[in-house]
């Protein structure tokens, strides 16, 4: 069955420390890739999406992922997090243009300042 | 402000009971969705709509049921309400052409608790 998975559910950074959140997805066809971000409180929103060329994509506040097809993966990544980054990160795949945009499980951030 | 409404935010009710969720697309999208999220399942896809006819069906429980009306605001009625049945219910929309690119614009929610 085609699915998403995130494996860090939980994730714990100081300040200024280096991010990155797996996400990898089982399905052989064209893809699009994308990345949500629900911070407290409030609804879901895009981060950034890949839909084809480079296969690394930079989203809003310093955000970027990359697309690898050999592995099924499309890890997110931010060189130095910041406290506002506390937030529940999807991830999330479009599978040959369906109409089901499959979400993974979330992966919950927690910054310490 | 993601141009998406719903309504109501809260809902406490009993087992047994009928409840409809009322959501607005953002203005010019024909697409709604609808999407549960409760903590062991995750966000799952309910049901799609386009321009009032029904698009893609994901993992909706015969009890659920849901419309787009011609005006394109969805509701979506949840029947014989179960505990399990208690979660968050976002709706979202997508871009006015139709077409599936992924990019949604979600709701705040709509919370549900069933006792």
């Amino acid at each position: 069955a085609q699915s998403v998975s995130q494996h860090n559910h939980h994730v714990i950074l100081s300040e200024a420390a280096s991010l990155e959140l797996g996400c990898n997805y089982s399905y052989g066809g064209t893809v699009n890739l994308f990345w949500y971000v629900q911070y407290p409180g409030q609804h879901l929103q895009l981060l950034l999406k890949y839909f084809s060329g480079d296969p690394l994509v930079k989203g809003i506040k310093g955000f970027e992922a990359e697309f690898i097809k050999s592995k099924f993966s499309f890890n997110l990544r931010k060189p130095s997090v910041q406290w506002s980054d506390t937030a529940e990160y999807f991830c999330a795949v479009l599978m040959d243009s369906s109409y089901k945009l499959i979400f993974g499980s979330g992966t919950r951030l927690l910054v310490r300042p | 402000d993601s141009g998406v409404t719903q309504t109501p935010k809260h809902l406490i009710t009993a087992t047994g009971q009928r409840v409809t969720l009322r959501c607005s697309p953002r203005s010019g999208d024909l697409s709604v969705y609808w999407y549960q999220q409760s903590l062991d399942q995750g966000l799952q896809f309910l049901i799609q709509y386009y321009n009032g006819e029904e698009r893609a069906k994901g993992n909706i429980l015969e009890r659920f049921s849901a419309q787009q009306f011609p005006d394109l605001h969805s509701e979506l009625n949840l029947s014989s309400l179960e505990l399990g049945d208690s979660a968050l219910y976002f709706c979202a929309s997508s871009n006015p052409q139709g077409t599936n690119t992924g990019e949604l614009f979600f709701g705040e929610g709509s919370r549900l608790t069933v006792l």
